[in-house]
């Protein structure tokens, strides 16, 4: 069955440094992979999407890179702030061309000042 | 102005009751969704519908009853409340294309006693 790691269930990092959020995934090849954010007490709010055939997506702060070969994305938040501090999820589509989403189980990740 | 919301945002009773949780979207998306997070935050899809019509349903006890009166509300009935039913209840929706971002609710924290 379809798996999907994120293996770090919490990063500390300093603030303006990069974070790197890692997924992983097992037994399956989809066609896109999203990023999601998740405060606390709040529902998860979309970040970005990468399709298979991209290897790299920017949003100002935000990198996210998509290996097919070695099925892993990897999320970079770049001079990170304390704002940052979040869970972050990523999440694959579980079936060719559908909308059904399968969650990993999040990084939670702490910005010092 | 709330994209996605849902009623009620707590909801505790007892194991054995009967609970409806409600969702209303006003985006004009065409795909709805349940999800259930847990204790431990893992998100895992529970159903969708795509202008009223069942899509998705996963191996979800059927003790739980989505409906959709109409393409912008998406309910869930739960029969027979068990305390392993305890978790949050997001619900979502998305323009219904393959690859599109899903917006989600506020969440609904069910607590069984």
């Amino acid at each position: 069955s379809q798996k999907i790691e994120q293996n770090s269930e919490a990063l500390n990092i300093q603030e303006g440094k990069t974070a790197t959020l890692t997924c992983n995934y097992t037994n399956y090849s989809p066609a896109y992979l999203q990023w999601y954010r998740q405060d606390p007490g709040r529902g998860p709010v979309f970040l970005l999407l990468i399709r298979e055939n991209e290897k790299e997506k920017r949003k100002e702060r935000l990198k996210v890179t998509f290996d097919t070969t070695l099925k892993q994305s990897l999320f970079h938040i770049t001079a990170s702030q304390p704002a940052d501090s979040a869970t972050y999820l990523c999440a694959l589509e579980a079936g060719y061309n559908t909308d059904k989403l399968i969650f990993g189980t999040g990084t939670r990740l702490q910005v010092f000042p | 102005d709330t994209a996605v919301s849902q009623t009620p945002k707590y909801l505790v009773t007892q194991m054995g009751n009967d609970k409806s949780i409600k969702c209303e979207q006003n985006l004009g998306h065409d795909t709805m969704y349940w999800y259930k997070q847990d204790s431990k935050k893992f998100l895992k899809i529970m159903f969708s519908y795509n202008n009223k019509e069942l899509i998705i349903n996963e191996t979800v006890p059927n003790r739980f009853s989505p409906k959709s009166p109409d393409k912008a509300h998406l309910n869930l009935h739960i029969n027979s409340l068990e305390l392993g039913d305890s978790a949050v209840y997001f619900c979502a929706s998305s323009p219904g294309t393959s690859g599109d971002e899903q917006f989600f609710g506020p969440g609904t924290r069910l607590t069984v006693l």
